[in-house]
């Protein structure tokens, strides 16, 4: 299947810094990926949908200005966390789409995740 | 209402026992379905994925009714190692992929 790499897999860092996560689709091309966020014991929260060429769309709630997404190339999204706080300690987690070529479903292949604590 | 809701959990069965999990979307649009696997603290895993004709994979079988919008996975002969978190996913037009809030499964020697 398709690999979708994520980095770092995790990051501590001081709160008031910023955090970069780089999320790479290695054998595909994806046009649209998506960033998700994980509190302990909860689901998976969709976080915004990162365009490549254009502008995130972020979910409501979701503050645009601080969780900063650019998608430059059809492989390389990066989600900043700017001016981190202890309560952004998270599970982040991308995703990239492809159509299943068997079964043109499209199927959803995860990044490792990036476990992030402010401290 | 949530897009894509599943049963509560955790699901607490012995070894050997059969399980359900249940799932309904509210997306009579949606277009693709799957069920993920999560283990703690690890990204989820495509389990397999979901077709109106059902479809089964060694001792998982999943089920989409998409008139009652409505998708189930039935695990059976559990194993221990079967313990995980089970996520419903639909994915609308765009690509956009929503989960479910995820069914703790928990098998017990």
């Amino acid at each position: 299947g398709a690999v979708v790499s994520q980095h770092p897999s995790w990051v501590i860092c001081k709160s008031g810094t910023s955090v970069k996560i780089e999320c790479r689709s290695l054998d595909f091309q994806a046009t649209t990926m998506f960033w998700y966020r994980q509190f302990p014991k909860q689901s998976l929260m969709l976080m915004a949908t990162s365009n490549e060429g254009s502008k995130a769309t972020y979910e409501q709630g979701v503050e645009k200005d601080k969780f900063l997404i650019n998608h430059a190339s059809l492989t390389l999204s990066t989600l900043t966390v700017t001016s981190a706080h202890p309560e952004d300690s998270s599970f982040y987690i991308c995703s990239a789409s492809s159509l299943a070529p068997l079964t043109m479903n499209t199927e959803a292949f995860f990044g490792q995740g990036t476990r992030l604590t402010v401290v | 209402r949530k897009e894509v809701e599943q049963d509560p959990g955790p699901f607490n069965v012995p070894e050997g026992a059969t399980v359900a999990f249940n799932c309904t979307y509210s997306n009579s649009a949606s277009q693709s379905f799957f069920w993920y696997r999560q283990d703690c603290r690890k990204e989820p895993k495509l389990l397999m994925s979901v077709y109106s004709s059902g479809n089964e994979d060694g001792r998982f079988t999943a089920q989409l009714n998409r008139a009652s919008q409505y998708i189930s996975l039935l695990i059976r002969d559990s194993k221990l190692s079967d313990s995980a978190t089970y996520l419903c996913v639909v994915t609308t037009g765009g690509f956009k992929t929503i989960f479910g809030a995820g069914t703790r499964l928990f098998v017990k020697a």
